[in-house]
């Protein structure tokens, strides 16, 4: 069964470094989601990618972040000055269209230190 | 805007007992509801959905929930749990116009021998 894939699982990186989290969506999808997941708090949504553009994003969303499908394939989430609280669990996801359900990789853990 | 509320952090339940999981929305719009299931170090996977049609949902796993409008609820249920079902259970809904899901802040399911 096709799902979503990240990478990598875990990154580890220094305060105001970049970070570059990766995502394979489903290959016949056409919507991609990030959303992230602070410890112990619920998960939030980011963004929305379709047809190379961002069509919803929240307000955690700052300058900060961009997302980018660099190719047919690669979906990513960049985030270029890293703070602490960027620490969390970050999801992506991909829907076939806007009216379908979400399916959700396995996640990337990234620890700001 | 869309919300969701789990009322219950924590649900102990011994094993082979029937599990209800509660949850409550509000919405200006109609909406469609999804429970997603975290295993431990995993990431989301869904449970069930309701779009549209009957209000008794089923799902993977022998979940099921039920949608009701008038009371803005939809809460999953379970006959008999097993020790697998040990996870964290998000709650979430999505506006019929909105690519974004809004989670809740989940019930973690802790099933007792």
């Amino acid at each position: 069964e096709p799902e979503v894939t990240q990478t990598p699982s875990h990154q580890v990186t220094q305060m105001g470094q970049e970070v570059i989290l990766r995502c394979v969506p489903i290959s016949n999808h056409l919507y991609f989601y990030w959303y992230r997941q602070i410890l112990g708090q619920k998960v939030e949504f980011l963004v929305s990618f379709y047809n190379n553009e961002i069509s919803e994003k929240s307000e955690i969303f700052d300058d900060q972040f961009s997302v980018e499908r660099p190719d047919g394939s690669n979906f990513t989430l960049k985030i270029r000055s890293t703070k602490l609280e960027d620490s969390a669990m970050y999801f992506c996801a991909s829907s076939v269209n806007s009216y379908n359900e979400q399916f959700f990789g396995p996640g990337t853990r990234l620890t700001v230190l | 805007a869309q919300s969701v509320t789990q009322l219950d952090s924590q649900v102990p339940v011994f094993e082979e007992a029937p599990v209800e999981l509660r949850c409550n929305y509000s919405s200006s719009v109609s909406v469609y509801l999804f429970w997603y299931v975290q295993y431990p170090n995993q990431g989301l996977q869904l449970l069930l959905k309701y779009l549209s049609g009957s209000t008794l949902v089923k799902g993977i796993n022998g979940f099921e929930a039920e949608f009701n409008k008038s009371q803005t609820s939809f809460h999953l249920r379970k006959p008999s749990v097993h020790i697998s079902d040990t996870a964290e259970y998000f709650c979430a809904v999505r506006g019929n116009r909105d690519d974004k899901i809004i989670f809740g802040k989940g019930t973690r399911l802790h099933i007792l021998p």
